[in-house]
């Protein structure tokens, strides 16, 4: 177990639409990464926040958003969806930010759009 | 963009055998990680590797960084059916302002390990 919660697990929903996805840190750690993972493009980095700011940005679609509350858990929200939207999104967390980091992952919320 | 190729793609081996899979960039890192992640999971963390040159072992495992900190490989030594999984290098990359924070990831090496 890594300490790193998801929610939900699984979310099967309909072209169009839009869902949340829920992430809660390891107690202690300030950083949370969001990341997609899909058989064609791999693992993909999105966004990452640190104690509530925006620090670096991937391949995210503006479409999509993220932000990090007070109590440090991230919620990515995901709007208008399409079928390739469908993929593992994974969260991750780390205690600060910075090169040489170790990234603590959650198991992952599958989204299947259809 | 900073781009890790992984090589093979996929990697079907019998206990015992040993392996080495790489992973490739035209770009410099000022680190790189490796991970292993099993279905239904995510990644998990088995080295970090920052020195050019840099050589790490984790039982089996053996983990070496290029001198030129552009490439990595994992050497898994006697391959047991529990090694099984996909295995992914990343390496830090430079964002905005110059500041490292960004984890890459690489294009994934599955292995598969029979018995």
């Amino acid at each position: 177990d890594s300490g790193v919660t998801q929610t939900p697990k699984h979310l099967i929903t309909a072209t169009g639409q839009r869902v949340t996805l829920r992430c809660s840190p390891r107690s202690g750690d300030l950083s949370v990464y969001w990341y997609q993972q899909s058989l064609d493009q791999g693992l993909q980095f999105l966004i990452q926040y640190y104690n509530g700011e925006e620090r670096a940005k991937g391949n995210i679609l503006e479409r999509f958003s993220a932000q990090q509350f007070p109590d440090l858990h991230s919620e990515l929200n995901l709007s208008s969806l399409e079928l390739g939207d469908s993929a593992l999104y994974f969260c991750a967390s780390s205690p600060r930010t910075g090169r040489n980091e170790k990234l603590f992952f959650g198991s992952g919320t599958q989204l299947s759009v259809l | 963009t900073q781009l890790l190729e992984q090589s093979p793609q996929f990697l079907s081996i019998q206990e015992g055998e040993n392996l080495t899979v790489y992973c490739n960039s035209s770009s410099v890192f000022s680190s790189l990680q490796w991970y292993r992640q099993e279905p239904g999971e995510g990644p998990v963390l088995l080295v970090t590797v920052v020195t050019g040159g840099e050589v790490k072992k984790l039982k089996r495992l053996t983990f070496q960084f290029g001198d030129a900190r552009k490439d990595s490989s994992l050497h898994i030594t006697a391959a047991q059916p529990g090694d099984t999984g996909l295995y992914l290098c990343a390496g830090w990359a430079r964002g905005g302002g110059g500041a490292t924070n960004k984890l890459i990831f690489g294009t994934g090496t599955l292995l598969a390990v029979q018995p």
